[in-house]
């Protein structure tokens, strides 16, 4: 069965500070998509990225950077140099293959506090 | 085009009352998926349509759900006889059902129901 987790439910860092959200996945799909997204206090969420299962190059847009290993089964998020606007809800998500269902499996997401 | 659009924002309702909620995806967008949030919580598959046509129901969705989606464009999401816990955010999103997008879903802001 397919399964996202995101073991860290609370993270608090001061502003500046690197930090990293894990996220592990279960799937017996060879073919899928891992997503991030945010989810700030308005309650919309914003796509960050998507990672194809083939594709293992790391990516870095701006502070935002993602590390996917499929040998750990893992694609974890690290934000340099945190800012307050960086606070939100994070949600690690796994998009199944199966057929014409294209849902995605959502991890319980990980909420980041950046003080000042 | 301004992303996918949703309104009500807020709903308060007494229970037993019915309630709509309406989404308009991005336009291109041929797929469109509800999902329920409950705080502390990630999204939880409600239900999706490509086009008009509604290609798969989750368990969660009982009988006082339906959901529609005429012409394959605008949805409507109808709660009837509505209970306290229906009380969550009802999050609409839209993607392009190809293989090049990853199936990447854009989620509108929510609609927030409350039911007292």
């Amino acid at each position: 069965a397919q399964k996202v987790t995101q073991a860290q439910t609370e993270i608090s860092v001061v502003e500046k500070e690197d930090v990293t959200l894990d996220c592990v996945y279960e799937t017996r799909d060879t073919t899928y998509y891992l997503f991030w997204y945010k989810q700030p206090p308005s309650g919309e969420l914003v796509f960050l990225i998507r990672r194809n299962s083939f594709d293992e190059q790391n990516e870095i847009s701006g502070r935002y950077s993602w590390n996917f290993q499929k040998s750990t089964s893992s694609f974890n998020f690290t934000i340099t140099a945190s800012q307050v606007v960086d606070s939100a809800v994070y949600f690690c998500a796994l998009s199944e293959q199966a057929g014409n269902n294209r849902k995605l499996i959502w991890g319980l997401g990980t909420s980041l506090a950046v003080n000042p | 085009d301004t992303g996918v659009s949703q309104n009500p924002r807020h709903k308060i309702t007494k229970r037993g009352q019915n309630v709509t909620f309406r989404c308009d995806p991005i336009s291109e967008h041929n797929r469109l998926y509800w999902y329920r949030q409950t705080l502390g919580q990630g999204p939880e598959f409600l239900t999706y349509f490509q086009n008009e046509a509604q290609l798969e129901k989750s368990r969660l969705l009982s009988d006082r759900f339906s959901a529609e989606r005429p012409k394959g464009s605008f949805s409507t999401l109808e709660i009837q006889r509505t209970e306290q816990g229906d009380s969550a955010m009802y999050l609409c999103a839209s993607s392009l059902a190809l293989a090049a997008s990853g199936n990447t879903i854009y989620f509108g802001e929510g609609s927030w129901l409350t039911v007292v």
